[in-house]
């Protein structure tokens, strides 16, 4: 089956730099690739997603890019603020059709 | 809308024990799932049903169950409670069948502990 793999699982960021999280895939049929926050105690929420016939999609502060390839996708969040600081989940739709997700990636911005 | 709702919220159970945790949306979606949460290794589907009278095994089945009630309600038993079962249990549901990617919508989440 699919196998998610999301680095790093901590990253501390100053308020206003930019961050970057990876996430490899394994099963070469997977076409959907969404990024999911989750806030403290709180339920995860779709933040964007991507298909695989587009490399990138971008929403105000928020892109991922998709390079099919290398079976890696990225998501960049430039600007940040202290409200960013989350657990953010990468997943992708493997030939199973379901979504196997990362291992979670805590952001942290400092003011 | 409430989206979807799951109960209870927080469960303590005796090892051997049985419970049902209980997931309703209210948003006509076909398709809806079971996920556990532990730390360090994200979300991990469990059971889910890609539309009314059919449900599939996921990931971690093993030591659960679940039944598509109906369209709206998608229940999860644990018929002999583990300590590893110990964890956060999230429903979700998405409005696509198992064959299309749409968005998931979470309920709230159930802090299970099993001593």
């Amino acid at each position: 089956g699919e196998n998610v793999e999301q680095h790093p699982s901590t990253l501390s960021v100053q308020e206003g730099d930019s961050a970057v999280i990876k996430c490899t895939y394994s099963d070469s049929a997977s076409n959907y690739f969404p990024w999911y926050k989750q806030e403290l105690g709180k339920r995860p929420q779709l933040i964007i997603d991507i298909r695989s016939n587009v490399g990138e999609k971008k929403d105000q502060r928020i892109a991922v890019t998709l390079n099919k390839t290398a079976k890696h996708f990225s998501l960049h969040i430039t600007e940040t603020q202290p409200e960013d600081s989350a657990v953010y989940f990468c997943a992708a739709t493997g030939s199973a059709r379901q979504l196997t997700f990362g291992s979670g990636t805590q952001l942290t911005v400092l003011p | 809308n409430a989206g979807v709702t799951q109960t209870p919220k927080f469960q303590v159970l005796k090892t051997g024990q049985s419970m049902t945790l209980q997931c309703a949306q209210d948003m006509n979606h076909n398709s809806m799932y079971w996920y556990r949460q532990d730390p360090g290794m994200g979300l991990r589907l469990i059971y889910y049903s890609a539309s009314e009278g059919t449900t599939d095994k996921g990931e971690v089945p093993n030591g659960y169950n679940v039944s598509r009630l109906n369209k709206r309600e998608f229940s999860l038993r644990l018929e002999s409670a583990a300590p590893s079962q110990t964890s956060v249990y999230f429903c979700a549901s998405s409005g696509g069948t198992a064959a299309t990617n749409e968005k998931l919508f979470f309920g709230s989440g159930t802090q299970l502990s099993v001593l």
